[in-house]
């Protein structure tokens, strides 16, 4: 195991609604980035987090956004759900100092 | 530009035999980390192996190996002695030194036969 831990582990939610998911970064890991895996597709980047500063983001709307706390956990909020958002998203964490990321179990999030 | 490519959308190895799983990138950067993931239907990715732009020789971890050939910008996984518990979605990804993401292949799904 990573030591990277998100909950919940699954959740279903109307469209329209917002969302909170939560990551718990690896003890020691001060950057964490988010990714939305759809059924049958690789992980697409959402943004990273660099001592609770936004440092990358990638292709997705302002209504995915985030935070990084003191401790180094994260959220991904995302406001007025779509159908397409429904997918697995992971939270992996990193040192800083090496190219490799940690991988949390994801969340599985189902829009209906 | 798609920068990974997995051209194998699935594969089906008898139990015991040795699997090749292809990957090709392309990067302008000189520094750049390659990586291959196990994802099983649980969700979890996890890690395999590792493979430095720099690094001489090509990396190895228990059953998988990395092939990389850095002239043809490929990066292909080697499982010797495939078990059942293999059977998951593969997948390469790279991270290059001038950038902060993961860039991901589409994935191959890994099937072990008895």
């Amino acid at each position: 195991e990573t030591g990277v831990t998100q909950s919940p582990t699954h959740l279903i939610k109307t469209r329209g609604q917002q969302v909170t998911l939560r990551c718990s970064s690896q003890s020691g890991h001060n950057t964490v980035s988010w990714y939305q895996q759809a059924l049958g597709q690789g992980p697409q980047f959402i943004f990273q987090y660099y001592r609770e500063e936004e440092n990358g983001r990638g292709n997705f709307p302002p209504r995915f956004s985030g935070l990084q706390f003191p401790n180094y956990s994260s959220e991904l909020n995302v406001n007025a759900l779509e159908l397409d958002d429904s997918a697995l998203y992971l939270c992996a964490s990193e040192d800083g100092f090496s190219y490799e990321q940690y991988f949390g179990p994801g969340t599985r999030l189902t829009v209906t | 530009a798609q920068k990974i490519t997995q051209t194998q959308p699935g594969m089906f190895v008898q139990e015991k035999e040795a699997v090749t799983l292809d990957c090709t990138y392309d990067t302008s950067d000189p520094s750049y980390g390659l990586f291959w993931y196990k994802q099983p239907s649980s969700g979890e990715m996890i890690f395999l192996i590792y493979q430095g732009s720099y690094d001489q020789q090509n990396a190895t971890e228990g059953r998988y190996s990395l092939n990389f050939q850095k002239a043809r910008k490929s990066a292909n996984l080697v499982i010797s002695a495939s078990q059942l518990g293999d059977s998951a979605m593969y997948f390469c990804a790279m991270r290059e030194r001038s950038n902060y993401q993961l860039i991901w292949g589409a994935g191959t799904k890994l099937i072990i036969k008895p």
